[in-house]
C-alpha cells in the first residue's frame, strides 16, 4: 500500500545550527504534505504544510521543500532551539480519501 | 478556548472489559478524528466523522465503535478490550475546508492487561 516514511529515526544538532529532517513518500496523488511536531506526552502540533503543486513554502524559522521528481519532502528549521526538541512527523493528505497518513517520525534532539 | 480535550488521560483495563474514550472540541469544527499511536510509530486513523451524524472507517477500525454525539463531541468505544489495543489514543478536529490541518488533543494512554 501507499506509505510515508522517514530516512532517519534520530537527529542531533547543536543549538543555533540549522536542522534538516527528511521524509520520503510514495503516494503521488496526495494533495498536501504536512509536518507535525510532537513533544513528549503531548499530541501532535501542526507546523507547516505545502500543497502538492508547490515546491517550497516558508514559515517562521521553518521551510518545507517538496521534490516531486524523487518523492521527497524536507523540513528545515533555522537556528534550532532547545524548544525544538521533539518528534517530527511528515504526513500526507489526499482529499479524495479525506485522510492523513503519517510517517513513523524523527526524534530531534538539540544539544547545548 | 480549550481546543481539543480528551478524557480520561490514563486507563488500565482487563482483557474483555469495555470503555468509552471521550473527546470534545470548542473550535466549531465539522470534522473529527480518532487515531492510535503505538510506540515508535506514527498515528493511524481509526475512524473519522466529517459532520454530525456521519462516521467513516479509517485504516484500523476493527475492535472499535464511534459516536458523533453532536458537533462538539466524538467518542470512541472499545466493546471488548484486547492487549493489542494497548496504545495512546488521540482525538483531533479540523475545519471542513482544511482537513489537512488537524488539531490534536493531549491523548489517552490505554493499557489492556
Amino acid at each position: 500500500g501507499e506509505s510515508v516514511g522517514l530516512h532517519l529515526p534520530t537527529l542531533s544538532v547543536q543549538e543555533g545550527d540549522n536542522s534538516i529532517i527528511n521524509c520520503a513518500y510514495s503516494n503521488s496523488a496526495s494533495d498536501y504534505f504536512i509536518w507535525y511536531k510532537q513533544e513528549s506526552g503531548k499530541g501532535p502540533q501542526f507546523i507547516i504544510d505545502i500543497r502538492s503543486n508547490m515546491d517550497k513554502r516558508q514559515g517562521q524559522r521553518v521551510t518545507v521543500l517538496l521534490n516531486k521528481t524523487v518523492k521527497h519532502l524536507s523540513l528545515q528549521i533555522a537556528a534550532t532551539q532547545p524548544g525544538d526538541s521533539a518528534v517530527y512527523f511528515c504526513a500526507e493528505f489526499a482529499g479524495s480519501a479525506r485522510q492523513l497518513t503519517f510517517g513513523s517520525g524523527t526524534q530531534l534532539t538539540v544539544l547545548p | 478556548n480549550a481546543g481539543v480535550t480528551q478524557t480520561p488521560k490514563f486507563q488500565v483495563l482487563k482483557t474483555g472489559q469495555s470503555m468509552t474514550l471521550q473527546c470534545a472540541q470548542d473550535m466549531n469544527h465539522n470534522s473529527m478524528y480518532w487515531y492510535r499511536q503505538d510506540p515508535g510509530m506514527g498515528l493511524r486513523l481509526i475512524y473519522y466523522s466529517a459532520s454530525e451524524g456521519t462516521t467513516d472507517k479509517g485504516e484500523v477500525p476493527n475492535g472499535y465503535n464511534v459516536s458523533r454525539l453532536n458537533k462538539r463531541e466524538f467518542s470512541l468505544r472499545l466493546e471488548s478490550a484486547a492487549p493489542s489495543q494497548t496504545s495512546v489514543y488521540f482525538c483531533a478536529s479540523s475545519e471542513e475546508e482544511t482537513e489537512e490541518t488537524q488539531y490534536f488533543g493531549p491523548g489517552t494512554r490505554l493499557l489492556v492487561l
